[in-house]
């Protein structure tokens, strides 16, 4: 079946300028989350949602970030006012979370590629 | 301190070799660990979970140690396609969140 999906797959904008990030979860699942990867760097978790419930925003590294699940399904990852130091791959991924102390992959989309200049 | 520290390497090893990579983790209420691969300029994907008595998935052994919050990876007959970064994840629940945390990962290159 269709895994997770994103877009754009690579983004360029200028520095000051808004971006909109699309991530498309898996058909089903019920958590999805966004990370950061810059280059040569680990994931920096960004956002969490999960369900109806209230997301879990305590990555967002500033106020210019912001992200909506709309329905339960597709989400957008706002970033506003880019910067330079915001170039990085943003990952979003899907899993099915059936409650605490269940095991569940996460599966991830593609990435976007954002070039801040 | 970082919450799941990693080794960075690179891991040069010759075709055949056996490699073992470890991780530490700082939260003692981590509830499950992982071990994910990602491949250069690719998304990462889950290579094996780790249990506490220790699993084994072919050439791959994962070891945790609960008392040392130690997490071990082991490959033995490499091959060039092991060649990726080697993340070790950690889930935890931290104010009724889930949440997987990513250590910055462990880089091989396995070569003829």
């Amino acid at each position: 079946g269709a895994g997770v999906s994103q877009s754009p797959s690579n983004k360029v904008t200028e520095k000051g300028k808004d971006v909109e990030l699309r991530c498309d979860p898996i058909s089903g699942h019920t958590a999805l989350y966004w990370y950061r990867q810059s280059l040569g760097q680990g994931l920096e978790f960004l956002i969490y949602f999960q369900g109806n419930s209230a997301p879990d925003k305590s990555g967002l590294p500033s106020d210019r970030f912001s992200a909506e699940r709309t329905g339960g399904s597709v989400s957008t990852l706002t970033i506003q006012r880019t910067q330079q130091e915001d170039s990085a791959v943003y990952l979003c991924a899907s899993s099915l979370e059936a409650g605490k102390g269940t095991v569940n992959e996460q599966f991830f989309g593609p990435g976007t590629r954002l070039t801040v200049l | 301190r970082k919450e799941v520290e990693q080794d960075p390497g690179p891991f040069n090893v010759p075709e055949g070799a056996t490699v073992a990579f470890n991780c530490t983790y700082s939260n003692s209420a981590s509830q499950s660990f992982f071990w994910y691969r990602q491949d250069c300029r690719k998304e990462p994907k889950l290579l094996m979970s780790v249990y506490s008595s220790g699993n084994e998935d072919g050439r791959f052994t994962a070891q945790l140690n609960r008392a040392s919050q130690y997490i071990s990876l082991l490959i033995r007959d490499s091959k060039l396609s092991d060649s990726a970064t080697y993340l070790c994840v950690v889930r935890s629940i931290s104010g009724g969140y889930n949440k997987l945390i990513f250590g910055a990962g462990t880089r091989l290159a396995v070569h003829p």
